[in-house]
């Protein structure tokens, strides 16, 4: 079973502070996608990484995929209340149309 | 355009009644998904349809059933509702290749006693 382990499960941070949320599994992954899901809706799409060592950044995220592509990182710099909520991480086996997802890391901006 | 619409929202069952639930996409995508969210769980797909006339079963596919019931539709099927299948389903779905987006429907919150 490829399972996708994400960290930390919570964070609870102040407005203004950095954080990183890690994505990690023994698997090889063709690519891997963020989300954020906010109370009451479904996921959606932050960024999709594909290359080995690949960086995005989108405003104050910035996204990177593991040389290996097993693994990947979220980098949110001077969090804002606005992030707040679940992020994901779903990376897709090669050779297959479906996506394994992580944990999950549930985050709280305070003002 | 609606995106992935699911019916219906919330759902409440007895032990071992059935229902089906439904999920229609208006954006003419080839594959389409389900999964189930429980807490601390993320999403675990449930089955998926890469594209009409195809479904294949991905990581906790017993206990349910699916249909791809022509390319905007694809149902499913609890047949004998047991309580460990409480949660939150959500319906997806995405282009045929390469890595576009997957779009998610709104979730069907069910709850079996």
């Amino acid at each position: 079973t490829q399972l996708l382990e994400q960290s930390p499960q919570f964070l609870s941070i102040q407005e203004g502070e950095n954080l990183t949320v890690y994505c990690n599994s023994s698997s090889v992954f063709s690519s891997l996608q963020w989300y954020r899901q906010e109370p009451g809706e479904g996921p959606v799409l932050l960024v999709t990484v594909v290359t080995g060592g690949e960086v995005k950044k989108l405003k104050r995220l910035t996204f990177q995929f593991g040389d290996a592509r097993k693994d990947s990182s979220l980098h949110i710099t001077a969090a804002q209340p606005g992030d707040t909520g679940l992020y994901l991480c779903a990376g897709r086996p090669s050779g297959t149309y479906k996506y394994i997802f992580g944990t999950g890391t549930r985050l709280k901006v305070l003002a | 355009n609606a995106g992935v619409t699911q019916t219906p929202k919330f759902q409440v069952l007895k032990t071992g009644q059935s229902m089906t639930l439904q999920c229609a996409q208006d954006m003419n995508h080839n594959s389409m998904y389900w999964y189930r969210q429980d807490p601390g769980m993320g999403l675990r797909l449930i089955y998926y349809s890469a594209s009409e006339g195809t479904t294949d079963k991905g990581e906790v596919p017993n206990g349910y059933n699916v249909s791809r019931l022509n390319k905007r539709e694809f149902s499913l099927r609890l047949e004998s509702a047991a309580p460990s299948q409480t949660s939150v389903y959500f319906c997806a779905s995405k282009d045929v290749a390469g890595e576009y987006e997957q779009y998610f429907g709104p979730g069907t919150r069910l709850t079996v006693t």
